[in-house]
């Protein structure tokens, strides 16, 4: 039984550019959340997605954006990137109960 | 305003002892808790939980205690082993498929 997947493991970037993460959930998991981890920081929640909508949100700017596909699975796209925005993406996959199970993550720099 | 806080940002410990990381939270409406374990290059790995409506609850090694009078819990690992060293993080959720809000972290170092 796989676990959560994603992809790339690790990514750069410059300045004003566009990225796209991608995820897969673990299976039997119709539910996917977003999180960005900056060095030191524990995750901090960008967004939620079930049933291809985005359920909740955290508080991110529009430049990040997300869709879920009919299988589950899930991206996240970031527009404009700032160096800010360099951190490990993680993303989290649940079935309905409270636990979140999480893949190893995206690690982007943005340069 | 940070919720969830973990406020050792380390712990250092002989094999074989017992391990207690503490966590604080100022959220009333935390229903739920969750003890995550990090290695480095991996995402965080689901280690145990705890309802509001309990007081303890174990997994082997692994026990979580919950004062909710106090706003606090801790995780006590016994006995230590030099394989959890990692960094541990605290999360907390609120009723209703509500996001994880995480503490930064408490990195614990095994020393065998």
């Amino acid at each position: 039984d796989a676990g959560v997947t994603q992809s790339p493991t690790h990514l750069i970037k410059t300045r004003g550019q566009q990225v796209t993460l991608r995820c897969s959930p673990k299976s039997g998991h119709d539910t996917v959340s977003w999180y960005q981890q900056a060095l030191g920081q524990g995750p901090q929640f960008i967004f939620q997605y079930y049933e291809e909508e985005e359920r909740q949100r955290g508080n991110f700017p529009d430049r990040f954006s997300g869709h879920q596909f009919p299988n589950y699975s899930s991206e996240l796209n970031v527009n404009a990137l700032l160096l800010g925005d360099s951190a490990l993406y993680l993303c989290a996959s649940s079935g309905g109960g409270p636990e979140q199970f999480f893949g190893p993550g995206t690690r982007l720099t943005v340069l | 305003d940070q919720q969830v806080k973990q406020n050792s940002p380390s712990l250092s410990v002989q094999e074989g002892r017992i391990s207690i990381l503490n966590c604080d939270y100022t959220n009333s409406m935390f229903d739920y808790f969750l003890w995550y374990k990090k290695y480095p290059a991996e995402g965080p790995t689901f280690l145990i939980s705890i309802s509001s409506i309990k007081d303890k609850n174990e997994d082997g090694r692994f026990t979580v205690f919950l004062n909710k009078s106090a706003k606090h819990l801790s995780l006590h690992i016994v006995p230590s082993q030099p394989g959890d060293s990692a960094v541990y993080f605290c999360a907390a959720s609120s009723p209703g498929n509500t996001p994880l809000v995480f503490g930064k972290g408490t990195r614990l170092s095994v020393i065998a």
